[in-house]
C-alpha cells in the first residue's frame, strides 16, 4: 500500500534558524505532493502543492519544498522561521492517473516548536 | 467567500449510539472527502464524493460507517454503534473537482465516545 513517511515527530528551534522537514513516500507510478499546516486552533490549510514542472515549488509564508523523483522525497524548508510558524505540518500525496479520486494520503505529521 | 463547514464542532456520545456529522461544502465544489484524524491512525482518507459518480468508500473501517451526500451538496456521515475507538476529529474537505484539485478543509468534529 502507499505510504507517507514523516521522518520527524517534533522539530525544536529558534527563531531566525533554518527549518527542513523530511517527507518521503512510497509509490512508483506518478504522484502530486503537498505539504499542509494546520496553526493551533485552525483548519487544514496548504502551504504549496507540486503537480509537475519545476521541481522546486515555492508556498506561502516563504516555505518552499523540493520534489527530488530519484528518491521519492519532497522536503519542506524555510531558511529563517519565526514563531507565527509553531504548528503541525502534514506532508500528502495523491495518486495521479484517471482512476484515483484525489484522496490525500498523509504523513504522520510533524509537530514544529519555534521559540522566540 | 464561506469555507468548508462542519456541524457540530463537538459531539459527546455513550458507546454504542449513533451520531451524525455533517459537512456543507464550498458552493460550487463537486468533490466532497470526508477524513479522520486520530492520535493512533494518523489523518486517514475516509469517503469521496464526486457529482453523481458511485463514492468511493475504500476508507470506511467498518460497516457501522456510513455516508450520504444529498443534492450534490451536504453531507452526513453516520456512525452506528459507537465505540470508543471511533473518537477522533472527523475532517470534511471539499474541491473543485476531484484529482488535480486543492482540497479545502472544514474545522472538524471533535468526537468523544465514553
Amino acid at each position: 500500500a502507499q505510504s507517507v513517511s514523516q521522518h520527524n515527530h517534533h522539530v525544536i528551534l529558534s527563531e531566525a534558524a533554518s527549518l527542513e522537514l523530511g517527507c518521503n513516500y512510497s509509490y512508483g507510478g506518478t504522484v502530486n505532493l503537498f505539504w499542509y499546516v494546520q496553526y493551533p486552533g485552525q483548519h487544514l490549510q496548504l502551504l504549496l502543492k507540486y503537480f509537475s514542472g519545476d521541481p522546486l515549488v515555492k508556498g506561502i509564508k516563504g516555505f518552499e519544498a523540493e520534489f527530488i523523483k530519484s528518491k521519492f522525497s519532497f522536503n519542506l524548508r524555510k531558511p529563517s522561521v519565526q514563531w507565527s510558524d509553531t504548528a503541525e505540518y502534514f506532508c500528502a500525496v495523491t495518486l495521479a492517473g484517471s482512476s484515483n479520486t484525489g484522496k490525500l494520503i498523509f504523513g504522520q505529521g510533524t509537530t514544529l516548536q519555534v521559540k522566540p | 467567500g464561506a469555507g468548508v463547514s462542519q456541524s457540530p464542532s463537538n459531539k459527546v456520545t455513550e458507546k454504542g449510539k449513533d451520531v451524525e456529522l455533517r459537512c456543507d461544502p464550498i458552493s460550487g465544489h463537486t468533490a466532497l472527502y470526508w477524513y479522520r484524524q486520530s492520535l493512533g491512525q494518523g489523518l486517514e482518507f475516509l469517503i469521496y464524493f464526486q457529482g453523481n459518480s458511485a463514492p468511493d468508500k475504500s476508507g470506511l473501517p467498518s460497516d457501522r460507517f456510513s455516508a450520504e451526500r444529498t443534492g450534490g451538496s451536504v453531507s452526513t456521515l453516520t456512525i452506528q454503534r459507537t465505540q470508543q475507538e471511533d473518537s477522533a476529529v472527523y475532517l470534511c474537505a471539499s474541491s473543485l473537482g476531484g484529482r488535480g484539485y486543492e482540497q479545502y478543509f472544514g474545522p472538524g468534529t471533535r468526537l468523544t465516545v465514553t
